[in-house]
């Protein structure tokens, strides 16, 4: 049982069309982080959001953190050929004690293609 | 570049074989961590090291290991390998514990990876 689902799996769009890619959990997180990996490369770290409701924009690219802090999303704009990737989506849980460790949980991850 | 490297880059080997990847955090980042990426299971949380003591332990087999050297780098050890280890694995390092969630000191810089192949 994945305890971070995203969704969709796989997105195969044409540029200048908008996505949106979701992150969702029964689980509370205490903060969400989008990663992006290039083939034969590690994650690179887009954004981290940490507060319910919380909305951050990096050029294009919107992410949303849920009012819960069980689910987020990741919204292009305009979408590239450039943006082509895997979207990772991971987060500290909070455990029952209201504390957060270090490691991460990641999400399944939605294989991104733009075609020119 | 993250500043994060491991070593090899790629790593071939038959099975019932022992294996040792190596991971060189950023400069003055105390936590290492090691993740196993394959395709049906996704990246996963294997453990984490902080300051030469182990702090979080994920679904880790118990044929696997890992150490965090004074000098801070840090070694994953496979051994009794099978078909099913082949996957990447990748260390990151961050420069907290990263119990306080979100601030830019927590954040996991990944390296590039060793792409473990057992035959």
């Amino acid at each position: 049982t994945q305890l971070l689902e995203q969704s969709p799996q796989f997105l195969s769009i044409q540029e200048g069309e908008n996505l949106t890619v979701y992150c969702n959990s029964s689980s509370v997180f205490s903060s969400l982080q989008w990663y992006r990996q290039e083939p034969g490369e590690g994650p690179v770290l887009l954004v981290t959001v940490v507060t319910g409701g919380e909305v951050k924009k990096l050029k294009r690219l919107t992410f949303q953190f849920g009012d819960a802090r069980k689910d987020s999303s990741l919204h292009i704009t305009a979408a590239q050929p450039g943006d082509t990737g895997l979207y990772l989506c991971a987060g500290h849980l909070v455990n029952a004690g209201g504390t957060s460790y270090g490691k991460l949980t990641f999400g399944q991850g939605t294989i991104l293609t733009v075609h020119p | 570049d993250s500043g994060v490297t491991q070593t090899p880059k790629h790593l071939i080997t038959a099975t019932g074989q022992r294996v040792t990847l190596r991971c060189s955090p950023r400069s003055g980042d105390l936590s290492v961590y090691w993740y196993q990426q394959s395709l049906d299971q996704g990246l996963q949380f294997l453990i984490q090291y902080y300051n030469g003591e182990e702090r979080a332990k994920g679904n880790i087999l118990e044929r696997f290991s890992a150490q965090q050297f004074p000098d801070l780098h840090s070694e994953l050890n496979l051994s009794s390998l099978e078909l099913g280890d082949s996957a990447l694995y990748f260390c990151a390092s961050s420069a907290t514990l990263g119990r306080v969630a979100g601030g830019p000191s927590d954040t996991q810089y990944f390296g590039p990876g060793t792409r473990l192949t057992v035959l």
